[in-house]
């Protein structure tokens, strides 16, 4: 069975400060995997999607995230947060050619300081 | 194109009454799923509908669970009776098709409170 680690339920950084949030996955076969952000209050929103091609996957509000098949990572990176990154952030994956399942990791809660 | 509407966005209810939630999908999407989302943890798929068909209900509780998509567009999610325990965010989403590379798109959510 697949499986989404996000190694920190909480990362603080300050603005303008560059950061990371980690995702590892875990499955036998070949998956796609996918990022979301969800707001205070609001539903998820598609941040960025590996399904197939390069492994650099750029998306929305200038975040990226490459994919590491070796390391079974799929870590998202923004080079320079704002105020208005603050929210909580979600790996998903799903199996290639499996079930339309998304399994979702815990979440990392993104908090950008002043 | 509008996005995933579900409503209400928040309900409050005593345990043992029942509860009732309902979404519409983005026009076109075949493909319908409902989330529970406790609190500080990722979404889990309690069932997905394929049109009118329940293709996977298995993390679905059936005993106090049920749901319901008639003529293949919107969708009811119920709880009957509520308990405590059932005090989460239910989020509904969508996708154009089965297989492939599609896309899930969420709503907004609803968040029950039992007290």
């Amino acid at each position: 069975a697949q499986s989404v680690t996000q190694l920190d339920s909480q990362v603080p950084v300050f603005e303008e400060a560059p950061v990371e949030l980690r995702c590892n996955y875990s499955s036998s076969v070949s998956v796609y995997l996918f990022w979301y952000v969800q707001y205070p209050n609001q539903g998820l929103q598609l941040l960025l999607k590996y399904l197939s091609g390069s492994t650099l996957v750029k998306g929305i509000n200038g975040f990226e995230a490459e994919f590491n098949k070796s390391q079974t990572s799929f870590h998202l990176r923004k080079p320079s947060v704002h105020i208005s990154d603050t929210a909580e952030y979600f790996c998903a994956a799903r199996l290639q050619g499996g079930s339309e399942k998304l399994v979702f990791g815990k979440g990392t809660k993104l908090t950008v300081n002043p | 194109e509008a996005g995933v509407v579900q409503s209400p966005r928040y309900k409050i209810i005593e345990k043992k009454q029942p509860v009732a939630f309902w979404c519409n999908p983005i026009s076109g999407h075949n493909t319908l799923y409902w989330y529970l989302q406790n609190l500080g943890q990722g979404p889990e798929l309690l069932i997905r509908y394929e049109n009118e068909e329940a293709v996977d209900d298995s993390q679905l509780p059936k005993d106090r669970f049920s749901a319901e998509r008639l003529k293949g567009v919107d969708s009811t999610l119920k709880i009957q009776p509520a308990e405590l325990g059932d005090s989460a965010v239910y989020l509904c989403a969508s996708s154009r098709g089965g297989g492939g590379q599609n896309i899930q798109y969420f709503g907004a959510g609803t968040r029950l409170s039992v007290l």
